[in-house]
């Protein structure tokens, strides 16, 4: 079975600095990874995703993500964050192979002050 | 082209009332995969179907049961209901060969009072 750890439940930061999301996993077989937004009163945006290949994967806003293996990790990063960012994130993992079943961590609240 | 759509936007229901919510998948896409996100959670898979057919399910009751259509549409029926099942409920969908490439709807809440 898998597991999601997000590490934290809120982050605050002033806008144009930069934020990491921890995201932990714990799985006994290969995974993928996906990192998902949800902005209020919405369903869940696709922000990026690690199927394999580079272990560093980007979105078109900004964001980043790196996958460690070593660590079970797959934190995402901005290096300047806007008020706009301000939503719930929630980290993904899936077993490798065409499942589809997705086990989500408990979400990070980002909180962008101006 | 439309994405993922759900139908009702919001619900309000009696305890052992029966529900039922719908799903459109994104075009092109034929798999259709339901969570349920309690307040302040991530989302838990309950059920995945694809050729009509549930093809994994999560730690869901018998309560829980669905139906996907020819044109791939689906619907989520959840029997009994108990004030716990009061949540946002969220479809999404994918391509039978991507299943783990996932895009969501913006959810259905219900409410149970």
């Amino acid at each position: 079975a898998q597991s999601v750890t997000q590490l934290d439940s809120q982050v605050p930061v002033f806008e144009e600095a930069p934020v990491e999301l921890r995201c932990n996993y714990s799985s006994s077989v290969s995974v993928y990874l996906f990192w998902y937004v949800q902005y209020p009163n919405q369903g869940l945006q696709l922000l990026l995703k690690y199927l394999s290949g580079s272990t560093l994967v980007e979105s078109i806003n900004g964001f980043e993500a790196e996958f460690n293996k070593s660590q079970t990790s797959f934190h995402l990063r901005k290096p300047s964050v806007h008020i706009s960012d301000t939503a719930e994130y929630f980290c993904a993992v899936s077993r490798m192979g065409n499942t589809g079943k997705l086990i989500f961590g408990q979400g990070t609240t980002l909180q962008v002050k101006p | 082209d439309a994405g993922v759509t759900q139908s009702p936007t919001h619900l309000i229901k009696t305890r052992g009332q029966q529900v039922t919510l719908r799903c459109s998948p994104k075009s092109g896409h034929d798999t259709v995969s339901w969570y349920q996100q309690a307040l302040g959670q991530g989302p838990q898979f309950i059920f995945q179907y694809y050729e009509e057919e549930e093809r994994q399910r999560g730690n869901f009751p018998d309560r829980f049961s669905g139906h996907q259509f020819p044109n791939y549409s689906s619907e989520l029926n959840v029997n009994a209901l108990l004030l716990g099942d009061s949540a946002l409920y969220l479809c999404a969908s994918s391509s039978g060969t991507h299943k783990n490439i996932q895009y969501f709807g913006a959810g259905t809440r219900l409410s149970v009072l």
